[in-house]
């Protein structure tokens, strides 16, 4: 698969324990933030979204944290898994103000690998 | 749901050749994104497609590169003549919603120039 992992930061976990990836956006404005999962040779996949109006999400086995003053998010895996070992980014979202069109357009992290060790 | 569908999965052809990348985006999607990704820059954006309309652009790297979206099951990315430079993997993705909330990706094309 792509060598997407080579250069990036990694966080290695062992099996069982929390994770918690980081993330320091760039935009304030930005209003709506997503994480993505990017296992090799697979494309990225959706887990967990935030808008701006809250600092706190929860779904299963994930929490995502925004703290808007330093413009930080992470990402927390509980319980971490074999399966959960990736790279993941984070993005950021912030209106472009098209007419009519409403466009948005997401701006990637360049990504954090975890690897979980059995 | 089948999810986004891109073909081929891999594609080497050599520096000067057309190459089109193809997509299927899931039915139902109004928004469609075509996004490369390399090492060095990571996830660009290069095109975003609204109800088969071109909204943003603004990510194409130059004259070489090209996209359309004749209907709204299929949209493909062409770029003539292809560069080395231009390997990377090419990601199509779809959205339920206007622009890039939640948006959901395809397996990706590897292309590589040689």
């Amino acid at each position: 698969g792509e060598s997407v992992g080579l250069h990036l930061p990694t966080l290695s976990v062992q099996e069982g324990d929390n994770s918690i990836i980081n993330c320091a956006y760039s935009n304030s404005a930005s209003d709506y933030f997503i994480w993505y999962k990017q296992e090799s040779g697979k494309g990225p996949q959706f887990i967990i979204d935030i808008r701006s109006n809250m600092d706190k999400r929860q779904g299963q086995r994930v929490t995502v944290l925004l703290n808007k003053t330093v413009k930080h998010l992470s990402l927390q895996i509980a319980a971490t898994q074999p399966g959960d070992s990736a790279v993941y980014f984070c993005a950021e979202n912030y209106g472009k103000g098209h007419s009519g069109a409403g466009s948005y357009q997401l701006t990637f992290g360049k990504g954090t690998k975890l690897s979980v060790i059995p | 749901d089948a999810g986004v569908i891109q073909s081929p999965r891999h594609e080497v052809t050599e520096m000067g050749q057309e190459v089109t990348l193809r997509c299927k985006p899931i039915s139902g999607h109004n928004s469609l994104f075509w996004y490369r990704q390399t090492m060095m820059r990571g996830l660009e954006l290069l095109i975003y497609f609204n109800n088969n309309v071109p909204i943003d652009d603004s990510g194409m790297p130059e004259d070489r590169f090209s996209a359309k979206m004749p209907n709204a099951s299929f949209s493909t990315l062409k770029i003539q003549p292809s560069e080395p430079r231009d390997s990377a993997v090419y990601f199509c993705a779809s959205s339920p919603r206007q622009g890039g909330t939640e948006a959901f990706f395809g397996q990706g094309t590897r292309l590589t120039v040689v």
